[in-house]
């Protein structure tokens, strides 16, 4: 079955980067684009953005493009996000998230476990 | 930007209760819309896809309707299982927005 394995949780000071890894299994991992979605405490889903894994090309959202990258190494069928100058409300837990689509609707189909990143002096 | 505006954002209902989730979107998605269910400590889970279509293996007592700009996501027979947080998400386009969820709770 299609599984998503993420790294586990980091602690990190303002100022630092983080990067998050995703292993995937159970599927052709370049069939289906990934997506990244977090939620801070007591807050709702937000969607970062996504990665190609047959191109690696990607698509952030307007508010993390100057700090996030997306990368993915086909050969060990393994997604990364890095995330740069951390500040306190990056403080989250992240989602790595598997892309499936029917009939044209693309959803996100299987999730990681989540990996706590919290960033605090 | 597509908004995904929830409504309620919170609500108790009972066990055996039909419980109606709406989402608005900013701009005409045709049938770009999922619903997911979030429970504490748990990754999300797509329950329905493409505004209507069940998700193999979830129970028939979740539904989904509409199209355009408003959906429902309809509960029959509330179960102790069904209580979590609700979200909405347009696949229309990027960024691939999120209601801001909608929290059933127990009576």
């Amino acid at each position: 079955q299609v599984q998503m394995v993420q790294s586990g949780a980091e602690v990190k000071e303002p100022g630092a980067t983080v990067k998050v890894s995703c292993k995937a299994s159970g599927y052709t991992f370049t069939t289906y684009g990934i997506s990244w979605v977090r939620q801070a405490p007591g807050q709702g889903l937000e969607w970062m953005g996504w990665i190609s894994a047959y191109y690696g090309t990607t698509r952030y959202a307007q508010n993390l493009q100057d700090r996030v990258t997306m990368t993915r190494d086909t050969s060990t069928t393994t997604a990364y996000m890095e995330l740069r100058s951390l500040r306190s409300d990056d403080t989250a837990v992240y989602y790595c998230v598997k892309e499936g689509e029917v009939a044209g609707t693309v959803f996100f189909d299987s999730w990681g476990q989540g990996t706590l990143v919290t960033v605090s002096s | 930007d597509i908004q995904m505006t929830q409504s309620p954002s919170s609500l108790s209902a009972s066990v055996g209760d039909r419980v109606t989730i709406t989402c608005r979107a900013s701009h005409i998605i045709y049938n770009q819309l999922n619903w997911y269910q979030h429970k504490q400590g748990k990754a999300p889970d797509l329950l329905i896809y493409g505004a209507s279509s069940l998700r193999s293996g979830v129970p028939s007592r979740f539904s989904g309707s509409g199209s355009g700009t408003d959906f429902t996501l309809t509960i029959n027979s509330l179960q102790p299982e069904d209580f979590a947080t609700y979200y909405c998400q347009q696949s229309y386009n990027s960024p691939r927005t999120f209601g801001q969820g909608t929290k059933v709770e127990i009576k």
